[in-house]
Formats: structure tokens, C-alpha cells, sequence
């Protein structure tokens, strides 16, 4: 069974607005959570982290928030730029253990 | 930046054979891991070390072995190659959480 799920598998905006991009996870263990950002033909790239002791972090244009209560993560973007158009996971692991990964969602910023 | 290495970057092979993808760092990591992602997936993790002489199954069942002789290196081994192996397989490494990825192998067995 999938613990960690990423339901919208394509995401369009257009350059300059926010995307938000959601991820749900089912194992209340779990208490470090990463995005990775991946271009065709290339391996995942960290982006950005965030630990179940915070409920934001935030990094330039990219700010992760996690709600713990609802087991639900969602990572901003703004202002969106055509750059930014990839596959974003994310994954989530409890303290000492390995990574489990979302599908991924294709953002697509149009210019 | 993270310097993390996998050849071949693609590889196409007949039934039967054996292969072998090779995965190398040089920033010292003693985890590595390998996971295996097919198009529209979640990556799965296949296996994993956290040191020298030390490796361990991950969740997904694989038939593929691995070694890990040298810190820097994490080799993956087929001994007999199928099409149910065609995928792309993907090394990583990590000192703490944050696991920095090889470019990825994409294998197809004909």
C-alpha cells in the first residue's frame, strides 16, 4: 500500500502565479518529509526539507508547509518560472529508516 | 553540488544475460541505496548500505544482488537479465537525510 501519495499527477501555471503542489501521507511515524525536482533523463534533485518539528520552511522562491494533524505536505512556488517545469516528488521517512516516494507531479509553467 | 556517478546511462540487452550498473561517489557517503522507478511511478527502493560490507533488501522484491567492497562504490548486479527488469534504476547517496542521486541507468531487456 502506497504511504506516500501525490493524487494530481500534471500541473499547469502560468509564469509569474504560485503552484502549490500536494502530497498526503498515511504512516504517522513519519517525521522527516523532502521535495525533489526532476528533469528528463536526469536523477532527482534535492530541493527543499522540512522536519515534523516545524510547519514551514521556506528557501528563495520555494516554501514547504506541513500539517502534521492532516498528514498532508504541499510545496509552494512563487513566482513560477518556465525553469521550474519538471516532475516534483516527494518523499517521507520516519526518523531512522528509509525514504518512501509519491509518483510525482509534472508541473508545466507556461510562459 | 553533489558528485554521484552511474554507467551505463542506457543499456539494451538480450534475455539471459548478466549485467552489472555501476554506481560511484566521491563525497564519502557511507549511505548509498539503489532504487528502481518505472515512467509515472514512485521510486522503490531496492537495496541499501549504510557501510562497508554492510547491505541490506528494501521493500521491493528484486532478484538483483549488490556489493559494497569500497565506500565509494555500490555496484548492482543481474545474473540472468528478463524484460520484467526493464526499467530505469537510480543510485543515491546520503550522509544524513537529504540523499543526492546519480543521473540513472535505463535498462531494457529484449
Amino acid at each position: 500500500d502506497q504511504q506516500v501519495k501525490q493524487n494530481s499527477p500534471s500541473l499547469s501555471v502560468q509564469e509569474g502565479r504560485i503552484s502549490i503542489l500536494n502530497c498526503d501521507y498515511t504512516n504517522s511515524m513519519f517525521d522527516y518529509f523532502l521535495w525533489y525536482k526532476k528533469y528528463p533523463a536526469e536523477g532527482p534533485t534535492f530541493l527543499i526539507s522540512i522536519s515534523s518539528i516545524k510547519d514551514k520552511n521556506e528557501d528563495g522562491r520555494f516554501t514547504v508547509f506541513l500539517n502534521k494533524s492532516a498528514k498532508h505536505l504541499s510545496l509552494h512556488i512563487v513566482p513560477s518560472q518556465p525553469g521550474d517545469s519538471a516532475v516534483y516528488f516527494c518523499a517521507a521517512s520516519p526518523s531512522s529508516g528509509q525514504f518512501y516516494f509519491g509518483t510525482g507531479t509534472s508541473l508545466t509553467v507556461i510562459p | 553540488e553533489a558528485d554521484i556517478y552511474q554507467t551505463p546511462r542506457y543499456l539494451v540487452i538480450g534475455t539471459g544475460k548478466k549485467i552489472t550498473l555501476e554506481c560511484s561517489q566521491t563525497m564519502g557517503h557511507d549511505k548509498m541505496y539503489w532504487y528502481q522507478q518505472d515512467p509515472g511511478m514512485e521510486l522503490h527502493l531496492i537495496h541499501y548500505s549504510y557501510g562497508v560490507n554492510s547491505t541490506e533488501k528494501g521493500d521491493l522484491s528484486s532478484e538483483s544482488t549488490v556489493s559494497r567492497i569500497r565506500t565509494e562504490h555500490f555496484p548492482l548486479t543481474l545474473e540472468s537479465a528478463r524484460p520484467s527488469h526493464t526499467s530505469q534504476y537510480l543510485c543515491a547517496s546520503s550522509e544524513t537525510h537529504e540523499q543526492y542521486f546519480g543521473p540513472g541507468t535505463r535498462l531494457t531487456v529484449t
